[in-house]
């Protein structure tokens, strides 16, 4: 009940394209959802985040969009560019206990 | 503002040694979080500190163990090293609350 479980694994989008990353949880204590962004030698580093009292968050080209009833929240990258290929791990938490849940991870790439 | 160092960044140890690695937080951060990230294992959660109190543990053997300094500078320690802990070991502080995570480059430990 505490997994995160993040889809695709790896992702290939062409510049330009929308880039969409699935996480789903069980757990409906949890009540922070960030993303992280890694690039290659760097520490993962917050992207974007979002509480279940809001259905989506617009950062820029990144939105999270969040399904309360099923359980589920993705991260939209529009109009993607080469420099936004990373690897990108969804994460979920509740007040009650600050440990962050980790998704596994998806390698993005961006073909030029 | 200083970012969250980590020392060394490199480290090559034979198995059966032991190592320690070092983390000094963001200034202000009471909450140190320590994670193994392994290609194919993602982010996988050691334990995490706060005001010198280990308050979250992951599912690691006892030959991994950590401390944090009144400082909020945080040590984590593996003992009987084996290839398997080969790995890069982030750290990452926070204010100690529900919130952004701010990671660390990494050491990256090979143990041969």
């Amino acid at each position: 009940q505490q997994q995160v479980k993040q889809s695709p694994q790896s992702l290939i989008v062409q510049k330009g394209g929308i880039s969409i990353i699935n996480c789903a949880y069980e757990n409906t204590a949890f009540d922070y959802f960030p993303w992280y962004q890694q690039f290659p030698g760097k520490g993962p580093a917050l992207l974007i985040a979002i509480r279940p009292d809001v259905s989506e968050k617009k950062e820029g080209r990144f939105t999270i969009s969040f399904n309360k009833s099923a359980k589920q929240f993705s991260l939209h990258i529009m109009d993607s560019q080469p420099g936004d290929s990373a690897t990108y791990f969804c994460a979920a938490s509740m007040e009650s206990n600050y440990q962050l849940i980790w998704g596994a991870g998806t390698k993005l790439i961006i073909k030029p | 503002k200083a970012g969250v160092t980590q020392t060394p960044r490199y480290l090559i140890k034979t198995r059966g040694q032991q190592v320690t690695l070092s983390c000094s937080p963001i200034s202000g951060h009471r909450s140190v979080s320590w994670y193994q990230q392994t290609p194919g294992q993602g982010l996988q959660f050691l334990f995490e500190y706060f005001s010198e109190t280990q308050r979250n543990k992951g599912n690691f053997p006892g030959r991994f163990s950590g401390r944090q300094f009144s400082n909020s500078r945080s040590e984590m320690n593996v003992s009987t090293l084996e290839l398997g802990d080969s790995a890069l070991y982030l750290c990452a502080s926070s204010w100690g609350w529900q919130g952004e995570q701010y990671f660390g480059p990494g050491t990256r430990l090979t143990v041969t």
